[in-house]
């Protein structure tokens, strides 16, 4: 069973401090991985996109990749209240059907004035 | 463009009821799927399509149906719900680099 995990959160940090998102998957042949924002009530939000080793970063949001070690991080730079959602980490089924997406759980996060 | 749709935004069906979730697309994106989330336990995938003419079960297909016909549109079919089906239900469609955009979901509760 491919699996990507988690911490349920929540997630607490102040405004204007950066906010840490971990996730890890389990299938070592996945090759893109992706962060979705989702506001209470509201779909989810693609908001990065990442697929080689290292960092990429858009604006205050910094992605990191580490195949080697099954890892993906989400850096939130300069957090802000509006910042307060749950981020989910999705990870492709490469050696699945048609390159679907595998979804954690999310991690809640709450950015306070 | 206005991305992925999806009616009806909420509904409540009894026990044994049938409907169809409709969703639509205007980004020629030959990907479509169908999530449920339930709280706590993130995006499940029900079904897929690679195209029209061409639907794939998911993780969590039992006790419904889709067809696809035409590129845009990519409906949902519960026959005879049951409480278990109450949830809130995402349609999204993909580029070929695999990321994929969502719609405003639609909330049924089954009583």
């Amino acid at each position: 069973q491919k699996e990507v995990e988690q911490n349920s959160g929540p997630l607490s940090v102040p405004e204007g401090a950066i906010a840490s998102l971990n996730c890890t998957y389990s299938d070592r042949v996945s090759q893109s991985f992706f962060w979705y924002r989702q506001y209470s009530g509201k779909s989810p939000e693609l908001i990065m996109s990442i697929y080689s080793n290292g960092d990429k970063e858009d604006g205050r949001f910094t992605a990191q990749l580490n195949k080697a070690s099954q890892y993906v991080s989400l850096l939130i730079r300069d957090s802000q209240p509006s910042d307060s959602a749950t981020y989910l980490c999705a990870v492709n089924d490469y050696g699945g059907s048609q390159g679907n997406l595998i979804f954690g759980k999310g991690t809640k996060l709450s950015v306070k004035p | 463009n206005a991305g992925v749709t999806q009616t009806p935004k909420f509904r409540i069906l009894k026990i044994g009821q049938s409907m169809t979730l409709q969703c639509t697309q205007d980004m020629n994106h030959n990907y479509m799927y169908w999530y449920r989330q339930d709280p706590g336990m993130g995006l499940k995938l029900i079904y897929y399509s690679v195209g029209a003419g061409i639907t794939d079960k998911g993780e969590v297909p039992n006790g419904y149906n889709v067809s696809r016909s035409t590129t845009e549109d990519f409906p949902l079919r519960l026959e005879l719900a049951a409480p278990s089906q109450t949830s809130v239900y995402f349609c999204a469609s993909r580029k070929r680099d695999n990321e994929q955009f969502f719609g405003p979901g639609t909330r049924l509760t089954v009583l």
